[in-house]
């Protein structure tokens, strides 16, 4: 089984700094790296599925790239909010496939 | 918009019991996948299916037996219940490849096995 790692594990950071996370993949057989945001006592919620090495993909004040030749995507949050609190997660398929396999999260706390 | 669903979404069972987990989706979806979470464990893959009929294993596969007779259903049943089964569950189902295809998560259903 594949190693998917994220880092840090937790972070805590204040309203309106900016902040940013690491997912680190195998940079062999690369298919495609997702990213979901999961706030507490819901499900997942995909934030984007990158798929070429270069990408950069936004969504309001979360952006995310990709570099598949060293094995690593960043996730951006511009100006954080309270409610961006929540465990980021990714996840890098195993095979073409249905085994995605998930990295442990960041825990993002956002304080007012 | 029903999504994924998840039934039951609490159980308690006692070691040795046998109980079935339904995921249903209502989007036409050909994948579909099972889940458990537990604290610094984060998601792992149970079972998954890139069809109807079809099913495949996951990470964590040990315990657990899965069905998927019809495209809309994935059943997750566990024969012998264990503590170590204690858990919560998400289905998960995706359009397409997961190359492509984002997953859509059901609740969760949270099982506790004494």
């Amino acid at each position: 089984i594949l190693n998917v790692e994220q880092s840090p594990q937790s972070l805590h950071v204040q309203e309106g700094d900016s902040t940013n996370f690491t997912c680190s993949f195998p940079s062999s057989n690369f298919y495609a790296l997702h990213w979901y945001r999961w706030e507490t006592a819901k499900s997942p919620e995909a934030l984007f599925v990158m798929t070429l090495n270069g990408d950069e993909k936004k969504k309001g004040r979360i952006s995310a790239t990709l570099n598949t030749k060293e094995g690593y995507s960043y996730l951006y949050i511009k100006g954080s909010q309270p409610e961006d609190s929540a465990t980021y997660l990714c996840a890098f398929p195993y095979n073409q496939g249905g085994k995605l396999i998930f990295g442990q999260g960041t825990e993002l706390s956002v304080k007012p | 918009n029903a999504g994924v669903t998840q039934t039951p979404k609490f159980r308690v069972l006692k070691t040795g019991q046998s109980m079935t987990l339904l995921c249903a989706q209502d989007m036409n979806h050909e994948y579909m996948y099972w889940y458990r979470q537990d604290p610094g464990m984060g998601l792992r893959l149970i079972h998954y299916s890139v069809g109807e009929g079809t099913t495949a294993k996951g990470e964590v596969p040990d315990g657990y037996n899965v069905s998927r007779l019809k495209k809309q259903n994935f059943l997750l049943g566990l024969e012998s219940a264990a503590p170590s089964q204690t858990s919560v569950y998400f289905c998960a189902s995706s359009y397409d490849r997961v190359y492509t295809g984002e997953l859509f998560f059901g609740e969760g259903s949270r099982l506790t096995v004494l």
